[in-house]
């Protein structure tokens, strides 16, 4: 098993630029979240999609923050136009059923310069 | 608000030694808890997990232990070694009953 898959595994770019996360979850897993991580607030959920329909997006810091899943084995995170205290680390992660033990890709380090 | 939280920030130990990383919970409710390892650079490992009618549950080389009483779990690591290293994170659902709520981390190094 491949594990959850993400790409860019580093990312930097320049404030007001548009940035696409990709992920793809464990085949058969119908859960994704997405989360962000930064010493100061740890990890925090973004978003939450159970077979493939966003639930909660209330981790979604502002509407600069969007996610898509169109279908079961790939998802997107976008953020436009992005900002420095965008900065962290992007994990997606994928469990079998809700609730249940949740298991991480590597996750994107975004750098907004 | 409940929340997931961590006694000791860092824990420093000899190779070989048996490690001991703390966690408090302060949700009853919760049935079930996780313990994660993130290595610099990686996500978040799942470790063990147990759910809230066991007392104890054991892997290879680590066993958690949950004492509902005083809302207390541990991660044991016995004889531990260089790859241990890492930050530890214990878990539960939140009040969503989807979502994760991660603690702070406890940062163990091992020491030769």
């Amino acid at each position: 098993d491949a594990g959850v898959i993400q790409s860019p595994r580093h990312e930097v770019t320049e404030m007001g630029q548009e940035v696409t996360l990709r992920c793809k979850p464990i085949s058969g897993h119908n859960s994704l979240f997405w989360y962000r991580q930064t010493m100061m607030r740890g990890l925090e959920l973004l978003i939450y999609f159970n077979n493939n329909v966003p639930i909660d997006d209330s981790g979604m810091p502002e509407d600069r923050f969007s996610a898509k899943m169109p279908n079961a084995s790939f998802s997107t995170l976008k953020i436009q136009p992005s900002e420095p205290r965008d900065s962290a680390v992007y994990f997606c992660a994928s469990s079998p059923r809700e609730p249940d033990t949740q298991y991480f890709g590597p996750g994107t380090r975004l750098t907004v310069l | 608000g409940e929340s997931v939280g961590l006694h000791l920030p860092t824990l420093s130990v000899q190779e070989g030694d048996n490690s001991i990383i703390n966690c408090a919970y302060s949700n009853s409710a919760s049935d079930y808890f996780i313990w994660y390892k993130q290595e610099s650079g990686k996500g978040p490992q799942f470790i063990i997990d147990i759910r809230s009618n066991m007392d104890k549950r054991q892997g290879q080389r680590v066993t958690v232990l949950l004492n509902k009483t005083v809302k207390h779990l541990s991660l044991q690591i016995a004889a531990t070694q260089p790859g241990d290293s890492a930050v530890y994170f214990c878990a539960e659902p939140g009040n969503s009953g989807y979502a994760l709520n991660f603690g702070k981390g406890t940062s163990l190094l091992v020491t030769p």
